[in-house]
């Protein structure tokens, strides 16, 4: 159990255009969603945390209004990248907990890799 | 800000070494997790470990939470070239609400045949 699926695994897309990433928890309802993005080999970098039916919380440097977040039901929260640009390019990863967890274990996607030309 | 220090950074050895990774804080955790990481992929629980002193062992990896809770460590036995990833610490903190986690830099480690 705790399958957490991302799409697209690639995109590329020219700048200005917006991105969506789609993050699913296949097999458990996940009440918090998690989005992160990694540059080469390095750690995880949280970018908001994502709350289903509420506004998702942005850290600090994050721009909500460039990367929109959206946790419309327990399986589903999805990243939209607004105007990209190619200093957005990077890999983009999401994690779900599952609802009732103790531990505050994170189920991570396969990631997303975002190019921006 | 809670920190999670993870040492060593990079590891290259040779396939058969033994190595140990830590993960160090002056913050207290409830729970503490490790992840492993390939390249293109997101990262794989590898355990969670929520007692102080705890100890628990996965195959030739083993994983000890400290006494107060605030560093823990891996070690691998007898590695193998399919060891090869980013090793991930991150904890769960006391002093934090929500239910995030903090995340050590990783390390990145080699397993040369």
């Amino acid at each position: 159990g705790a399958v957490v699926s991302q799409h697209p695994s690639r995109v590329i897309c020219k700048s200005g255009t917006s991105v969506k990433i789609e993050c699913r928890s296949l097999d458990f309802q996940a009440t918090t969603m998690f989005w992160y993005r990694q540059f080469p080999k390095q750690s995880l970098m949280l970018m908001a945390t994502s709350n289903e039916g509420s506004k998702a919380t942005y850290e600090q440097g994050v721009e909500k209004d460039k990367f929109l977040i959206n946790h419309a039901s327990l399986t589903l929260s999805t990243l939209t990248v607004t105007s990209a640009h190619p200093e957005d390019s990077s890999f983009y990863i999401c994690s779900a907990q599952r609802g009732g967890g103790t531990y505050n274990e994170q189920f991570f996607g396969p990631g997303t890799r975002l190019t921006v030309l | 800000t809670q920190l999670l220090e993870q040492s060593p950074q990079f590891l290259s050895i040779q396939e058969g070494e033994n190595l140990t990774v830590y993960c160090n804080s002056s913050s207290v955790f409830s729970s503490l997790q490790w992840y492993r990481q390939e390249p293109g992929e997101g990262p794989v629980l590898l355990v969670t470990v929520v007692t102080g002193g705890e100890v628990k062992k996965l195959k030739r990896l083993t994983f000890q939470f400290g006494d107060a809770r605030k560093d823990s460590s891996l070690h691998i036995t007898a590695a193998q070239t399919g060891d090869t990833g980013l090793y991930l610490c991150a904890g769960a903190s006391v002093e934090t609400s929500g239910s995030r986690l903090t995340f050590g830099e990783g390390t990145q480690l080699t397993v040369n045949p």
